[in-house]
This record gives C-alpha cells, structure tokens and sequence, in this order.
C-alpha cells in the first residue's frame, strides 16, 4: 500500500477555502485516493474519493494531476465546524483495509 | 438510517482480565473492519471481515486478541488478560459491498488500569 505525506497541521479563517496537500508517489495503478475527516471523540467520516482528475461533492473537491502523485483536497468557504483531523489514504483496488497515517489537523479560527 | 452502533461506550477494566467489544453494523453491509485509536499512535487496523471469507487477522497486535462475526452480522472484538498498553479507543466500521466507502461506529474507549 502506497505511503501517503501531509502537513501535521493548518491554520484557516471563516470563509476562507483551504486546501490540504497529500503525496503518495508510489501510487499502484489500481490504487484510489480517499479523504476521511475525524472530529474529537468520533469515528472517521468518509469525505470523497477519486482515481484522477476532479471530482467535486457537496461537502469538497478533490484534485488530481495526471501522474497521481498527489492530490489536493479542496474544502470551500470552511466554517467553525470544519475544525477536525482530514485523513489522505490510498486504498487498493481489491483491497479495502485502510492504512491511515497521522492526518491533517486543520483549524479554522473566527 | 441507523450507523453502525458499538458497546459499551466505556469500559475500564483491570489489567489480566478479559473485555468483550461489540459492533452491530448496518445493515446489509458485507465487510467489517476494527481498528484501534491510541494517543499519539494514530488509526491502527486490527481485523477484516467480508462475507463468508476467511477473516484478515494481519493487524492483531497479539495473540491476546480475536474477533468473530456471527451470522454476517454483529461481530464481538475479545482481548484477553488485558495490559496497560491495551487502552485505546477501539472503533468498528462497515462497508456496502457496492463501495469503498467504510461507516464507522462512535467507538469504544477502554481503559486498563
């Protein structure tokens, strides 16, 4: 399973979009890049997934470049409650375990 | 709809003895997964079950732990003669055979003193 980097942490404001930057350069080709989010005292929470490119929900936007070295997790106008740890992981095609690292732990202050 | 639910949310225990962990997933979902959640060790996987498989027992740390799934349905997590090092918040998830999507319960906090 490919090694994932991000920064230990980030500091935000209100209405700002932030964006959290998460390397695995040894991606295999069946290999998905998924976020899940994590607040104080509860389980993770499942954010977005995606293989390359863009894909956009309601809650974020993921990026993707071509080579998939990497991926941008985009979360617009954050709020207060968006304050939680944010877990890039790549999961293997037929595979399902999932191998977190230490997370992002992203703050947004007033 | 109902999460995957876990009991009991607490549970302090002495050291030597035997906890049981249950985790009622939702339903339908085929695959079940534990972890555990130590300070300063980060999301840790323990167990996998899917369907009628052979479990993956790859991240039991010890022989002290095991788990079964019963009818494809609640699964109970057994850690037996318990140490200190065995405080963690233990957390159970579930996943729809159709997506990679895992759901995962509110956790158990167990700590052994």
């Amino acid at each position: 399973l490919a090694k994932t980097t991000q920064p230990i942490s980030m500091d935000s404001y209100e209405g700002q979009e932030v964006n959290i930057t998460c390397s695995h350069n040894n991606i295999a080709t069946n290999d998905y890049i998924t976020w899940y989010q994590q607040f104080p005292s509860q389980g993770p929470r499942f954010i977005i997934q995606g293989y390359k490119t863009k894909v956009t929900n309601e809650v974020a936007s993921l990026f993707i470049p071509a080579d998939r070295k990497s991926s941008t997790l985009s979360l617009p106008r954050v709020s207060l409650s968006d304050t939680a740890v944010y877990y890039c992981l790549v999961v293997s095609g037929g595979y399902n375990k999932l191998i977190f690292g230490a997370g992002t732990r992203l703050a947004v202050h007033p | 709809g109902a999460g995957v639910s876990q009991s009991p949310s607490n549970k302090v225990t002495e050291k030597g003895k035997d906890v049981e962990l249950r985790c009622d997933p939702i339903s339908g979902h085929t695959a079940l997964y534990w972890y555990r959640q130590s300070l300063g060790q980060g999301l840790e996987f323990l167990i996998y079950f899917q369907g009628n498989s052979a479990p993956d027992k790859s991240g039991l740390p010890s022989d002290r732990f095991s788990a079964e799934r019963t009818g494809g349905s609640v699964s109970t997590l057994t850690i037996q003669r318990t140490q200190q090092e065995d405080s963690a918040v233990y957390l159970c998830a579930s996943r729809p055979g159709t997506t990679y999507e895992q759901y995962f319960g509110p956790g158990t906090r167990l700590t052994v003193t």
